[in-house]
């Protein structure tokens, strides 16, 4: 079955400063691949997501690269601040006999300091 | 944040017990998921299901048991042969297989 794994296991960062956010996967027939940021106590949130047809998307301060051939794609966060101070984890989902599943890398715990 | 709603918030299990945990949506999707969290491994799939009447076993199915007998309602139970079932038990839904997950808010299950 697909594996995903994830790192940093914890980042932190400077306010203003970028972080980045690696996972890979190994299942080829992936096809989606989400990002998702949970807070302390709350419930997991999509911020980000890509399909394989796609090689970046931007959305304000927040990207997503998708690298097919290497298998593996990264959460940028760019001029950070306190509350981007989360859990992120990055998940794939599998195509072919697992269609559906979605597997989620073990999170990176990203603190931002004032 | 209203959607999907789990309950109980906190629940304790007895040794040698079953506990069922409650899942409801109201945003008419066709799949949902439950998921395990533990600290340090992410989130793991217990199991899944497409469509109603119908689910399918994730990656660490064994002790649990599902029904989908609603749209809208998808119950996890913990059997007693889960012999390590504290932890924090996610709840999700999608329109499909293919659209984006919604997370309920979430059980903390423990053992007494």
């Amino acid at each position: 079955g697909e594996n995903v794994e994830q790192h940093p296991s914890t980042l932190s960062v400077q306010e203003g400063d970028s972080a980045v956010i690696k996972c890979t996967y190994s299942d080829s027939a992936s096809n989606y691949f989400p990002w998702y940021k949970q807070e302390l106590g709350k419930r997991p949130q999509l911020i980000i997501d890509i399909r394989s047809n796609v090689g970046e998307k931007k959305d304000q301060r927040i990207a997503v690269t998708l690298n097919k051939t290497a298998k593996h794609f990264s959460l940028h966060i760019t001029e950070t601040q306190p509350e981007d101070s989360a859990v992120y984890f990055c998940a794939a989902r599998a195509g072919g006999t697992s269609y559906g599943k979605l597997t989620f890398g073990q999170g990176t715990i990203l603190t931002v300091h004032p | 944040d209203g959607g999907i709603t789990q309950s109980p918030k906190y629940l304790f299990r007895k040794e040698g017990q079953n506990v069922t945990l409650s899942c409801e949506q109201n945003l008419n999707h066709d799949a949902m998921y439950w998921y395990r969290q533990d600290p340090g491994q992410g989130l793991r799939l217990i199991y899944y299901s497409q469509i109603v009447n119908d689910f399918q076993k994730g990656d660490i199915a064994e002790g649990y048991s599902v029904s989908r007998e609603k749209k809208e309602s998808f119950p996890l139970t913990v059997t007693s042969a889960q012999k390590n079932p504290t932890a924090f038990y996610l709840c999700a839904s999608s329109q499909d297989l293919r659209e984006k997950l919604f997370f309920g808010s979430g059980t903390q299950l423990s053992v007494l």
